[in-house]
């Protein structure tokens, strides 16, 4: 079946360094990628997307890019700031699983000052 | 304000006690869904609809119900609820599910199942 895989956290990092956030799919097919973010108390909130092979999605500084032969979507950061602490979801969603997200564990980052 | 809002936002109850967990949005989204989220699990989906009296089952459904009588509403039922159904639970609703267009989630039920 579909699935996603992403690095275990906690992350922890220094203000203004740089993030990476590794993901990995499998899906027949070529699934829709997806990265969320969940602050501390909150739902989840949509970061950025990409929807087909090369695309890069980018958002508050963050971007990812679909890469199709190596199955991955990993998220990077070139400064992070103590805002950015919170949990990262990689996500995919196939067309024949309309609407349903496959999700990965979730990796959380931690930015000290 | 677009929203998802979930009611309770926290609830502790005991084992077999029926429970509901109201999500309302204010979107006029066709499509609602709810998952759980658990420890290095992510998150799982556990119903879904498509439209009002449309449900189905996502990958975690048994121990759940749901109903989609309003399109606003897609309460989640716990009929029986037991200690493995205590998680993190969050609606979301999209314009009809498609990938191009963004789901918006809800801030959580944190159910705890004595």
């Amino acid at each position: 079946g579909d699935s996603v895989t992403q690095m275990e956290g906690p992350v922890t990092l220094s203000e203004e360094a740089f993030l990476t956030i590794n993901c990995t799919y499998t899906a027949t097919g070529y699934p829709s990628l997806f990265w969320y973010v969940q602050y501390p108390g909150e739902g989840l909130q949509l970061l950025l997307k990409a929807t087909k092979a090369d695309d890069k999605g980018s958002n508050k500084g963050f971007e990812a890019t679909y890469r199709k032969e190596t199955t991955s979507f990993h998220l990077e950061k070139g400064s992070v700031q103590v805002s950015d602490s919170a949990v990262y979801f990689c996500a995919a969603m196939t067309t024949d699983s309309w609407g349903k997200l496959q999700f990965g564990a979730g990796t959380q980052v931690v930015v000290t000052p | 304000e677009a929203q998802v809002t979930q009611n309770p936002r926290y609830l502790i109850t005991v084992t077999g006690k029926k429970l509901t967990v109201t999500c309302s949005q204010n979107m006029n989204h066709e499509y609602m869904s709810w998952y759980r989220q658990d420890p290095g699990l992510g998150l799982r989906q556990i119903y879904y609809s498509m439209n009002v009296e449309v449900t189905d089952k996502g990958d975690v459904p048994e121990g759940y119900k749901v109903s989609r009588k309003e399109k606003r509403n897609f309460p989640l039922i716990l009929e029986s609820p037991s200690p493995n159904q205590t998680s993190l639970y969050f609606c979301a609703s999209s314009l009809s599910g498609g990938s191009n267009q963004p789901q918006h989630f809800g801030d959580g039920t944190r159910l705890s199942i004595l």
